[in-house]
Protein backbone atom coordinates (compact mmCIF):
# COMPACT_ATOMS: atom_id res chain seq x y z
CA UNK A 1 0.00 0.00 0.00
CA UNK A 2 0.82 3.30 -0.50
CA UNK A 3 2.55 4.88 2.15
CA UNK A 4 3.76 8.89 3.05
CA UNK A 5 6.01 9.93 5.54
CA UNK A 6 6.79 12.64 7.68
CA UNK A 7 9.35 13.76 10.45
CA UNK A 8 7.28 12.93 13.77
CA UNK A 9 8.58 16.35 14.96
CA UNK A 10 10.02 20.33 14.19
CA UNK A 11 11.21 23.27 16.23
CA UNK A 12 11.44 26.38 15.19
CA UNK A 13 11.62 29.96 16.80
CA UNK A 14 9.21 32.71 16.38
CA UNK A 15 9.73 34.59 13.01
CA UNK A 16 11.81 31.94 11.62
CA UNK A 17 11.07 29.17 9.02
CA UNK A 18 9.98 25.85 9.52
CA UNK A 19 9.80 23.91 6.67
CA UNK A 20 8.02 19.99 6.91
CA UNK A 21 8.55 17.57 4.52
CA UNK A 22 6.37 14.59 3.03
CA UNK A 23 7.78 11.71 0.66
CA UNK A 24 6.17 8.90 -1.10
CA UNK A 25 6.70 7.04 -4.46
CA UNK A 26 6.71 9.44 -7.23
CA UNK A 27 5.04 12.04 -4.83
CA UNK A 28 6.03 14.92 -7.61
CA UNK A 29 3.64 13.10 -10.00
CA UNK A 30 0.56 13.54 -7.84
CA UNK A 31 -1.30 16.26 -5.81
CA UNK A 32 -0.47 17.26 -2.27
CA UNK A 33 -2.68 18.37 0.38
CA UNK A 34 -2.08 19.67 4.03
CA UNK A 35 -3.40 19.67 6.99
CA UNK A 36 -3.24 21.70 9.99
CA UNK A 37 -4.31 20.55 13.55
CA UNK A 38 -4.29 22.84 16.46
CA UNK A 39 -4.44 20.85 19.98
CA UNK A 40 -8.06 19.83 20.28
CA UNK A 41 -9.14 20.85 17.16
CA UNK A 42 -10.53 19.80 14.08
CA UNK A 43 -7.88 19.17 11.04
CA UNK A 44 -8.09 22.53 8.54
CA UNK A 45 -6.95 22.44 4.86
CA UNK A 46 -3.90 24.54 4.69
CA UNK A 47 -2.37 23.59 1.49
CA UNK A 48 -3.80 22.02 -1.82
CA UNK A 49 -3.10 21.31 -5.03
CA UNK A 50 0.76 21.32 -4.17
CA UNK A 51 0.83 24.76 -3.62
CA UNK A 52 -2.59 26.48 -3.22
CA UNK A 53 -4.08 28.37 -0.24
CA UNK A 54 -7.53 28.24 0.20
CA UNK A 55 -9.28 31.56 1.41
CA UNK A 56 -8.33 32.72 4.92
CA UNK A 57 -5.61 31.08 5.05
CA UNK A 58 -2.33 33.50 5.97
CA UNK A 59 0.07 33.88 3.20
CA UNK A 60 2.66 32.87 5.65
CA UNK A 61 1.74 28.67 4.54
CA UNK A 62 3.23 27.72 1.21
CA UNK A 63 3.72 24.75 -0.85
CA UNK A 64 5.97 22.59 -3.16
CA UNK A 65 6.70 19.55 -4.25
CA UNK A 66 9.79 18.33 -6.16
CA UNK A 67 10.51 14.26 -7.37
CA UNK A 68 9.20 12.17 -4.21
CA UNK A 69 8.63 15.50 -2.05
CA UNK A 70 6.25 17.10 -0.83
CA UNK A 71 7.52 20.57 1.76
CA UNK A 72 5.28 22.95 3.72
CA UNK A 73 6.62 25.83 4.85
CA UNK A 74 5.27 28.10 7.29
CA UNK A 75 7.36 31.80 6.88
CA UNK A 76 7.81 34.00 9.50
CA UNK A 77 6.13 31.48 11.79
CA UNK A 78 3.96 32.39 15.17
CA UNK A 79 3.14 30.89 17.99
CA UNK A 80 -0.56 30.21 16.79
CA UNK A 81 1.03 27.71 14.03
CA UNK A 82 1.90 25.30 16.81
CA UNK A 83 0.05 22.16 15.96
CA UNK A 84 0.44 18.88 13.82
CA UNK A 85 0.78 18.84 10.07
CA UNK A 86 -0.50 16.14 8.15
CA UNK A 87 0.18 15.86 4.29
CA UNK A 88 -2.38 13.74 1.93
CA UNK A 89 -2.14 11.94 -1.48
CA UNK A 90 -4.46 10.21 -3.58
CA UNK A 91 -3.20 6.87 -4.83
CA UNK A 92 -5.02 4.46 -7.14
CA UNK A 93 -8.81 4.39 -5.36
CA UNK A 94 -7.05 5.47 -1.79
CA UNK A 95 -6.81 8.37 0.33
CA UNK A 96 -3.60 8.26 1.89
CA UNK A 97 -2.40 10.71 5.11
CA UNK A 98 1.00 11.56 6.39
CA UNK A 99 2.52 10.01 9.78
CA UNK A 100 2.15 13.97 10.96
CA UNK A 101 4.53 16.10 12.29
CA UNK A 102 4.05 17.93 15.39
CA UNK A 103 5.24 21.77 14.94
CA UNK A 104 6.26 23.27 18.26
CA UNK A 105 7.40 26.91 18.35
CA UNK A 106 10.41 27.83 21.26
CA UNK B 1 -22.85 29.86 7.46
CA UNK B 2 -21.24 26.52 5.68
CA UNK B 3 -20.79 23.85 8.29
CA UNK B 4 -20.80 20.20 9.11
CA UNK B 5 -22.64 19.49 12.82
CA UNK B 6 -21.75 16.05 13.65
CA UNK B 7 -23.31 14.15 16.22
CA UNK B 8 -22.64 14.21 20.20
CA UNK B 9 -20.02 11.77 22.17
CA UNK B 10 -21.35 8.50 22.35
CA UNK B 11 -20.24 5.67 25.05
CA UNK B 12 -21.01 2.12 24.20
CA UNK B 13 -19.78 -1.50 24.83
CA UNK B 14 -18.31 -3.76 22.60
CA UNK B 15 -20.97 -5.78 20.59
CA UNK B 16 -23.83 -2.45 20.73
CA UNK B 17 -24.88 -0.82 17.60
CA UNK B 18 -23.81 2.83 16.53
CA UNK B 19 -25.08 5.14 14.06
CA UNK B 20 -23.73 8.61 14.53
CA UNK B 21 -24.45 11.56 12.09
CA UNK B 22 -23.11 14.49 10.42
CA UNK B 23 -26.05 17.52 9.09
CA UNK B 24 -24.72 20.06 6.58
CA UNK B 25 -25.88 24.01 6.84
CA UNK B 26 -25.39 26.63 4.59
CA UNK B 27 -24.95 24.94 1.14
CA UNK B 28 -26.55 22.33 -1.31
CA UNK B 29 -25.76 18.91 0.80
CA UNK B 30 -26.93 16.57 -1.89
CA UNK B 31 -24.63 17.59 -4.49
CA UNK B 32 -21.40 17.67 -2.85
CA UNK B 33 -19.08 14.45 -1.54
CA UNK B 34 -18.73 13.57 2.38
CA UNK B 35 -16.07 11.85 3.75
CA UNK B 36 -15.36 9.85 6.92
CA UNK B 37 -12.03 10.49 8.81
CA UNK B 38 -10.62 8.29 11.90
CA UNK B 39 -8.48 9.35 14.59
CA UNK B 40 -7.83 7.12 17.43
CA UNK B 41 -6.44 9.03 20.68
CA UNK B 42 -3.18 10.41 19.93
CA UNK B 43 -2.84 8.62 16.55
CA UNK B 44 -3.02 10.41 12.93
CA UNK B 45 -5.88 10.26 10.25
CA UNK B 46 -7.09 7.65 8.62
CA UNK B 47 -9.33 7.92 5.48
CA UNK B 48 -12.47 5.68 6.12
CA UNK B 49 -14.07 6.69 2.67
CA UNK B 50 -16.63 8.85 1.24
CA UNK B 51 -20.27 9.08 0.05
CA UNK B 52 -22.35 11.13 -2.68
CA UNK B 53 -25.31 12.10 -0.99
CA UNK B 54 -27.40 12.60 -4.26
CA UNK B 55 -27.21 9.41 -5.41
CA UNK B 56 -25.33 7.08 -2.49
CA UNK B 57 -23.04 6.00 -4.33
CA UNK B 58 -20.20 5.17 -1.75
CA UNK B 59 -16.46 4.09 -2.08
CA UNK B 60 -14.83 2.67 1.41
CA UNK B 61 -11.35 2.69 1.93
CA UNK B 62 -9.90 -1.52 1.91
CA UNK B 63 -9.27 -0.72 5.35
CA UNK B 64 -12.88 0.32 6.48
CA UNK B 65 -14.57 -2.21 3.81
CA UNK B 66 -17.21 -4.46 5.50
CA UNK B 67 -16.25 -2.70 9.03
CA UNK B 68 -18.86 0.07 8.98
CA UNK B 69 -21.61 1.41 6.37
CA UNK B 70 -21.84 4.78 5.20
CA UNK B 71 -25.37 6.10 4.32
CA UNK B 72 -27.30 9.60 3.43
CA UNK B 73 -30.47 11.27 3.25
CA UNK B 74 -30.34 14.18 1.28
CA UNK B 75 -33.48 15.44 2.68
CA UNK B 76 -32.79 16.66 5.88
CA UNK B 77 -29.21 16.75 4.19
CA UNK B 78 -27.59 14.55 6.58
CA UNK B 79 -25.34 11.62 6.09
CA UNK B 80 -24.41 8.85 8.99
CA UNK B 81 -21.76 6.32 9.98
CA UNK B 82 -22.58 3.28 11.38
CA UNK B 83 -21.38 -0.10 13.42
CA UNK B 84 -23.37 -3.37 13.40
CA UNK B 85 -20.98 -4.41 16.79
CA UNK B 86 -18.41 -2.45 18.09
CA UNK B 87 -15.32 -3.14 19.41
CA UNK B 88 -13.31 -1.28 21.91
CA UNK B 89 -10.70 -0.64 19.17
CA UNK B 90 -13.18 1.43 17.36
CA UNK B 91 -13.00 4.26 20.16
CA UNK B 92 -11.76 7.25 18.30
CA UNK B 93 -12.68 10.34 17.12
CA UNK B 94 -14.64 10.71 13.69
CA UNK B 95 -14.36 13.42 11.77
CA UNK B 96 -17.24 14.17 9.04
CA UNK B 97 -15.40 16.05 6.31
CA UNK B 98 -16.71 17.64 2.58
CA UNK B 99 -14.59 16.00 0.06
CA UNK B 100 -13.54 17.79 -3.20
CA UNK B 101 -11.82 16.24 -6.06
CA UNK B 102 -9.04 18.37 -8.64
CA UNK B 103 -8.78 15.58 -10.81
CA UNK B 104 -5.80 14.10 -9.40
CA UNK B 105 -7.56 12.99 -5.92
CA UNK B 106 -9.79 13.80 -3.24
CA UNK B 107 -9.15 16.02 -0.47
CA UNK B 108 -11.13 17.37 2.76
CA UNK B 109 -11.96 21.32 2.65
CA UNK B 110 -14.48 21.54 5.36
CA UNK B 111 -14.03 19.76 8.75
CA UNK B 112 -17.17 18.61 11.24
CA UNK B 113 -15.94 19.12 14.78
CA UNK B 114 -15.66 15.62 15.13
CA UNK B 115 -17.62 12.82 17.34
CA UNK B 116 -15.98 11.04 19.86
CA UNK B 117 -16.92 7.56 20.05
CA UNK B 118 -16.08 5.77 23.08
CA UNK B 119 -16.31 1.70 23.59
CA UNK B 120 -15.47 -0.70 26.87
CA UNK B 121 -14.72 -4.04 26.21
Amino acid sequence: SYELSQPPSVSVSPGQTASITCSGDKLGDKSAFWYQQRPGQSPVLVIYQNSRRPSGIPERFSGSTSGNTATLTISGTQAVDEGDYYCQAWDSTTVVFGTGTKVTVL
Amino acid sequence: EVQLVQSGAEVKKSGESLKISCKGTGYDFANYWIGWVRQMPGRGLEWMGIIYPGDSDTRYSPSFQGQVTMSADESISTAYLQWSSLRASDTAMYYCVSASNNGEGWYFDLWGRGTLVSVSS
